[in-house]
């Protein structure tokens, strides 16, 4: 069975423009959660969606925002970028919001200049 | 709130010696406890994972036990290898409420031959 895979896998942007990542979870896993990780402040969450619902949300401004598909792909979109959104962004899938085991991505690396 | 704490690396080993990854944990309730691991440039894979206390998780040669009464997950290994050489996050998601992954910093381990 295929792993979660997301899309691109590296970035560039500047400052102020707005950017869309995408993650495919693994086959039959309807939640998707996605993570920041910095070397400062380590890996924090985002938001879960889980039938194409938002169901939890981390302490990030609304700047940061995502939506999932019928087919449980989702994106997140980060708009008026900033410098400190540089950052590895990870997406995970489990089977049901209720499992406890979440599987990642390779992770998309964005860069802002 | 929850929280996980990891002993700061790197941690430095010869081959083929003995690993300790110290974890501790805060959380009201009952938390099930993960240890990810990243090596260079890749996402977080699942290494292993424990759901009650006294469960000991184990795989390719790692194992961590949950300690309810020293709120610990330490991960421990009997003889490391270079390629073990990565970064390991001590994580936990409790039974209740959001359900996301809270993650420890990180501890960085270089094997060397």
């Amino acid at each position: 069975k295929a792993g979660v895979t997301q899309t691109p896998r590296y970035l560039i942007k500047t400052r102020g423009q707005q950017v869309t990542l995408s993650c495919s979870p693994i086959s039959g896993h309807r939640s998707v959660s996605w993570y920041q990780q910095t070397p400062g402040q380590g890996l924090q969450f985002l938001f879960e969606y889980f039938s194409e619902t938002q169901r939890n949300k981390g302490n990030f401004p609304g700047r940061f925002s995502g939506r999932q598909f019928s087919n449980s792909r989702s994106e997140m979109n980060v708009s008026t970028l900033e410098l400190g959104d540089s950052a590895l962004y990870l997406c995970a899938s489990r089977l049901t919001g209720d499992q406890e085991t979440q599987y990642f991505g390779p992770g998309t690396r964005l860069l802002v200049l | 709130g929850n929280s996980v704490t990891q002993m700061e690396g790197p941690v430095t080993l010869s081959e083929e010696a003995f690993l300790t990854i110290n974890c501790t944990y805060t959380a009201t309730g009952y938390p099930s406890l993960f240890w990810y691991v990243q090596y260079p440039g890749e996402g977080l894979q699942l290494l292993l994972k424990a759901t009650k206390a006294d469960d000991k998780g184990s795989n390719k040669g790692f194992e961590a036990t949950y300690r309810k009464e020293t709120t610990s997950f330490h991960l421990e290994k009997g003889s490391v290898q270079v390629s073990d050489s990565a970064v390991y996050f001590c994580a936990l998601v409790m039974d209740t409420g959001r359900r996301a992954l809270t993650f420890g910093s990180g501890t960085r381990l270089q094997v060397q031959p």
